[in-house]
């Protein structure tokens, strides 16, 4: 079962900034949050990934709060080609790859 | 970043009949392989996990000789989908794994008719 729980959806402005939230209460200490995102009928797209510092890369920024039970994915500038599924997911990666699992994900349009 | 080549694109074959599906890692090694499986506005389901050179470990319900995986190298990974029925067609989407980073195919859609 997925360890993370997300809005089912969200919607946003073209050029505002989109901000997707994830709880994830039960999350251990040796787990990362990772972020993916898939347009349709393609795979998942990597975004980014924490432990529990906030992260930032070209594509978004990552939110953790203190007591990392929850998450912010932060596109500053979302754009009609970010519209897709976003899923938060939680994995172990220590001692080698740990598998994915997926829940249902947030829906984000964006609208123009 | 990584390219993960996952082929073919679409396929549609006949009912009975068996497919297969390859996934390739073109500028890395994958020591661990994920195959999932997505149906039509659902999430992506774990089908099983292969490690290169042993045994695929496959998740409840799924059926390890109808889905047959092979992880020979580093490089390349397959799932075979034999005697397909109507109710195995889907969206296919490989996940090599490296390091703390999982990527992802850009998915097979199986159709069986």
């Amino acid at each position: 079962d997925a360890k993370t729980t997300q809005p089912t959806s969200m919607d946003c402005a073209e050029g505002r900034a989109a901000n997707l939230p994830c709880n994830h209460s039960t999350i251990s200490g040796n787990e990362y949050v990772y972020w993916y995102r898939q347009i349709h009928s393609q795979g998942p797209q990597y975004i980014i990934h924490g432990l529990k510092n906030n992260e930032t890369n070209e594509m978004a920024s990552l939110i953790i709060t203190e007591d990392r039970k929850s998450s912010t994915l932060i596109l500053p500038h979302a754009t009609l080609r970010d519209t897709a599924v976003y899923y938060c997911i939680v994995r172990a990666a220590v001692g080698g790859a740990q598998k994915l699992v997926f829940g249902q994900g947030t829906r984000l349009t964006i609208n123009p | 970043g990584a390219v993960v080549s996952q082929h073919p694109s679409r396929v549609i074959c006949k009912s009975g009949t068996s497919v297969k599906i390859e996934c390739r890692s073109l500028d890395f090694q994958a020591t661990t392989m994920f195959w999932y499986r997505q149906f039509p506005k659902k999430s992506l389901m774990l089908m099983a996990t292969s490690n290169e050179g042993s045994k695929a470990t496959y998740e409840q319900g799924v059926e390890k000789d109808k889905f047959l995986i092979n992880h020979a190298s580093l490089t390349l990974s397959t799932l075979t989908v034999t005697s397909a029925h109507p109710e195995d067609s889907s969206f296919y989407i490989c996940s090599p794994a490296v390091g703390e980073k999982l990527f992802f195919g850009s998915g097979t859609q199986l159709s069986v008719l």
